[in-house]
């Protein structure tokens, strides 16, 4: 079974731009979770989709955006890219209720 | 707020054992689960503690008291590949929605031969 994949694996934008990042959850897995990890603040919720419904959303500013589509696959959006927005944003699928988060390997987002 | 206090480095040695501690102050609680990150790896799962009590996976061992706020991960046997960054992490969010983890900032983990 394919893990989680995530698209692309690195981005470098310039201040003021938008970026969208892709996630491919595992086949079968309903739920999309996204997180911001960065050095100084660990990892950070930014919301979650299950069956294209934003079930859960962390606290982020408005430019953050999210959507997931008919096949589970999930799309995160930054518009008006600020220099603090560079981190690892990192997907994780699970099944419904599952107790167990699948972790992509992050698209590594740089803002100069 | 919603935090959760862990150790931000434990040194140790081949063959030793090791506990890193999680405090957890969260606004809900539906379990609290365990991930290992490797330097330029995903997070994976390790383990889940939705009752108190004791749960044991090969070398890995969680423990939960939900009166104390309190978890902690064991490590027996420690070996050189264990050197990673370990997570605690509470599921918070409201049924049916299980899925919004909450995680410390982690514990980075030395393995020393």
């Amino acid at each position: 079974k394919a893990g989680v994949t995530q698209t692309p694996r690195y981005l470098i934008k310039t201040r003021g731009q938008q970026v969208t990042l892709s996630c491919s959850p595992i086949s079968g897995h309903r739920s999309v979770s996204w997180y911001q990890q960065t050095p100084g603040q660990g990892l950070q919720f930014l919301f979650e989709y299950f069956s294209e419904t934003q079930r859960n959303k962390g606290n982020f500013p408005g430019r953050f955006s999210g959507r997931q589509f008919s096949n589970s696959r999930s799309e995160m959006n930054v518009s008006t890219l600020e220099l603090g927005d560079s981190a690892l944003y990192l997907c994780a699928s699970s099944e419904g209720q599952g107790l167990e988060a699948f972790f992509g390997q992050g698209t590594r987002l740089t803002v100069v | 707020g919603q935090s959760l206090e862990q150790p931000s480095e434990v040194t140790a040695v081949e063959g030793a054992i090791v506990q890193i501690n999680c405090t957890y102050q969260t606004s809900g609680f539906y379990g609290l689960s365990w991930y290992q990150q490797h330097d330029g790896g995903a997070p994976t799962f390790l383990s889940y503690n939705g009752l108190d009590g004791l749960e044991e996976t090969g070398r890995f061992s969680s423990f939960l008291s939900r009166s104390d706020s309190y978890g902690y991960l064991l490590l027996q046997e420690l070996q050189m590949k264990d050197s990673a960054s370990y997570f605690c992490a509470v599921r918070d969010g409201t049924p049916p929605s299980f899925q919004k983890l909450v995680f410390g900032t982690g514990t980075r983990l030395l393995v020393s031969p």
